[in-house]
């Protein structure tokens, strides 16, 4: 399976720190796709990176990509109390995209 | 505004009854997709659609069944052969079906009576 798995499961952190959120994968895919699920709500899209990227930013988030070891991983900097939120990573291969089981983060004031 | 809604938001199933999910959007895109996801996971793929009159099966696809009739439309119905429908469910749109990204809308909470 291409499916991705995060890591670690759930991350309590204090206002103001970085949160890094991992994800690994098993086949070669196309792009890797960050999604936040706000508790009982639709998913939001974050950032998408391809596979012949390394790095992307956006606004505080930073993700990248290492085909080689067939990972990703998001960094939150100066974390707010509204980041608290589950964030999934999730494959595209050549048909569908599939995700993770998630993150769950918890920002602490 | 452009965007996916679904209704209702919560909906309550008696054993043996069909159900079925609305999901809108008029955001023009092509694909459409239907997910399942139960507490504490990630999602599964149930159904989706690239275009209008064609749909495939995802990877969870027994028990459920859909249509794509028009391009802003892609109801999900939950059948009585679903044993355990109790989920959250969400409806995603893309642009196309490759390498897209895809709009999720706000979700449909199924409970079992």
């Amino acid at each position: 399976s291409q499916q991705g798995e995060e890591d670690p499961q759930a991350l309590s952190i204090q206002e103001g720190e970085n949160a890094t959120m991992n994800c690994s994968y098993k086949t070669s895919i196309n792009n890797l796709q960050w999604y936040r699920q706000n508790s009982g709500r639709g998913l939001v899209h974050l950032i998408l990176i391809r596979s012949n990227e390394r790095e992307k930013h956006s606004g505080r988030l930073r993700v990248t990509l290492d085909t080689s070891k067939k990972s990703s991983s998001l960094l939150i900097t100066a974390s707010r109390a509204a980041d608290t939120a589950s964030y999934f990573c999730a494959t595209q291969g050549a048909q569908k995209l599939v995700f993770g089981q998630g993150t769950r983060l918890t920002i602490n004031p | 505004d452009g965007g996916i809604t679904q209704s209702p938001k919560y909906l309550f199933r008696k054993e043996g009854q069909n159900v079925t999910l609305s999901c809108e959007q008029n955001l023009n895109h092509d694909a459409m997709y239907w997910y399942r996801q139960d507490p504490g996971q990630g999602l599964r793929l149930i159904y989706y659609s690239q275009i209008v009159n064609d749909f495939q099966k995802g990877d969870i696809a027994e028990g459920y069944s859909v249509s794509r009739e028009k391009k802003e439309s892609f109801p999900l119905t939950v059948t009585s052969a679903q044993k355990n429908p109790t989920a959250f469910y969400l409806c995603a749109s893309s642009r196309d079906g490759v390498q897209e990204t895809q709009y999720f809308g706000p979700g449909t909470r199924l409970l079992v009576l």
